[in-house]
């Protein structure tokens, strides 16, 4: 059964950092793309980044771009979002998801930028 | 960007009868592949969001044959049969050929 858990959400300052951890199992990670989700409160859906099965190929919706980097440990099934310069539109729950489909979820991890 | 257009935003539907939502893109979805990456999300109440379709109309495993997903090109429609009390929820459609990858606004479905 494919599990992803997210880790590492909290209240952080504007212009704050956080790093996000997703721990995956039940699959071969190595041989999947991966993807970041945020959803702010009350809103939609908004995809954040992704990254390709070795690490190499990223990819950053703009709001995100130049603050955010994601990557991934394939040794440990992991998969990172470091977040800084963080902005109060950052606010939201934060959904690993697996492959270029999206076809798996996790149950999010709640980020808050606030002072 | 491809902007995702979603309609109707609010659709009550009475349990039993059929359900309609539309989703419309900004540019083609057809990939240089030829494969159209258009999915298909529900979102129940205080749940994470599930995948319904991928690909236009391929259903995932353990979705209902009441849904069903079809469309070409910028024009595609989710539609359930006979709406069950369980479809309540909000459901997006999110396009994976161009980056970046961007959803519709959702449409929240909900029994009169």
């Amino acid at each position: 059964e494919v599990q992803l858990l997210e880790s590492g959400g909290g209240l952080a300052q504007p212009g704050g950092s956080l790093r996000l951890s997703c721990a995956a199992s039940g699959f071969t990670f190595t041989s999947q793309d991966m993807n970041w989700v945020r959803q702010g409160p009350g809103k939609g859906l908004e995809w954040v980044s992704s990254v390709d099965g070795t690490g190499a190929g990223t990819n950053y919706a703009d709001s995100v771009m130049g603050r955010f980097t994601i990557s991934r440990d394939n040794s440990r099934n992991t998969l990172y979002l470091q977040m800084s310069n963080l902005r109060a539109e950052d606010t939201a729950l934060y959904y690993c998801t697996r492959n270029a489909g999206l076809d798996s979820w996790g149950p999010g991890t709640l980020v808050t930028v606030s002072s | 960007d491809v902007v995702m257009t979603q309609s109707p935003l609010s659709l009550p539907v009475t349990l039993g009868q059929p359900a309609s939502i539309s989703c419309r893109s900004s540019q083609s979805l057809v990939s240089s592949d030829g494969n159209t990456y258009l999915n298909w999300f529900q979102q129940r109440p205080g749940q994470s969001p599930r995948r319904l379709f991928y690909k236009v109309s391929i259903r995932d495993s353990g979705v209902p044959d009441r849904f069903s997903g079809s469309g070409s090109g910028t024009d595609f429609t989710l539609k359930i049969s006979r709406v069950e009390a369980e479809d309540v929820g909000v459901y997006y459609c999110m396009q994976g050929t161009h980056w970046p990858r961007t959803f519709g606004q959702g449409t929240k479905v909900e029994i009169k």
